[in-house]
């Protein structure tokens, strides 16, 4: 069973300030990794896909990495906007037909004016 | 991206009473799947919706529990049945597309009293 883990769980950046957190996943059998960024009352939207070892992807003042060999992927944000403010989910995939997206607790994020 | 609507929004259920969730997808999508995210918990996997025949439901969840209908490929319904107040919980329907990528409805936020 795929144990995806989150850290920090919440996490206060002041405004202008860059940040990023961190996800973990067993490294056998990996297949994928993916975030997302969910508001309150909003759909999680995808922010990326990442597949191989030493991958980033970029999208505006967001970016992640990826190392498939040790297990863990960071996410970071330069120059935090309070649009900013949500919780970012992460998510590991594994290569068997039948695996599903096992999802972490999410991190937190709260932008300070 | 796939678009995907869910209704009701958010609701407050008296215990022992049902709470039905509907899901409406684009054509983009060909799978479906229900999830629960608990206070401070993991999106966990309730059930992938099956179109025409019985979900298929991960380990912990019956179909007695959360009977869920698909009877087309654009809709599902999934019902939380006998309601406790451990159901409350943010529900999320989700589509996936043929290239991988998944998608969320806005959820559903049901409080148990």
């Amino acid at each position: 069973i795929l144990n995806v883990e989150q850290s920090p769980q919440s996490l206060h950046v002041q405004e202008g300030d860059s940040t990023n957190f961190t996800c973990s996943f067993p490294s056998s059998n990996f297949y994928a990794l993916h975030w997302y960024r969910w508001e309150t009352a909003k759909s999680p939207e995808a922010l990326f896909v990442m597949t191989l070892n030493g991958d980033e992807k970029k999208k505006g003042r967001i970016s992640a990495t990826l190392n498939t060999k040790e297990g863990y992927s960071y996410l970071y944000i330069k120059g935090s906007q309070p649009e900013d403010s949500a919780t970012y989910l992460c998510a590991s995939r594994g290569r068997n037909r039948d695996d599903k997206i096992i999802f972490g607790k999410g991190t937190r994020l709260h932008i300070l004016p | 991206s796939a678009v995907i609507s869910q209704k009701p929004s958010r609701d407050i259920c008296q215990r022992g009473t049902s709470l039905t969730i509907q899901c409406q997808v684009d054509s983009q999508v060909t799978m479906m799947f229900w999830y629960r995210q608990q206070p401070g918990q993991s999106l966990t996997l309730i059930a992938t919706a099956n179109q025409g025949s019985e979900a298929t439901y991960e380990s912990g969840f019956v179909i007695d529990k959360f009977p869920i209908s698909r009877p087309n490929l654009t809709f599902s319904t999934l019902t939380v049945s006998n309601l406790s107040p451990e159901d409350s919980s943010i529900y999320l329907c989700s589509g996936g597309t043929l290239a991988g990528e998944q998608y969320f409805g806005p959820g559903t936020r049901l409080t148990v009293t």
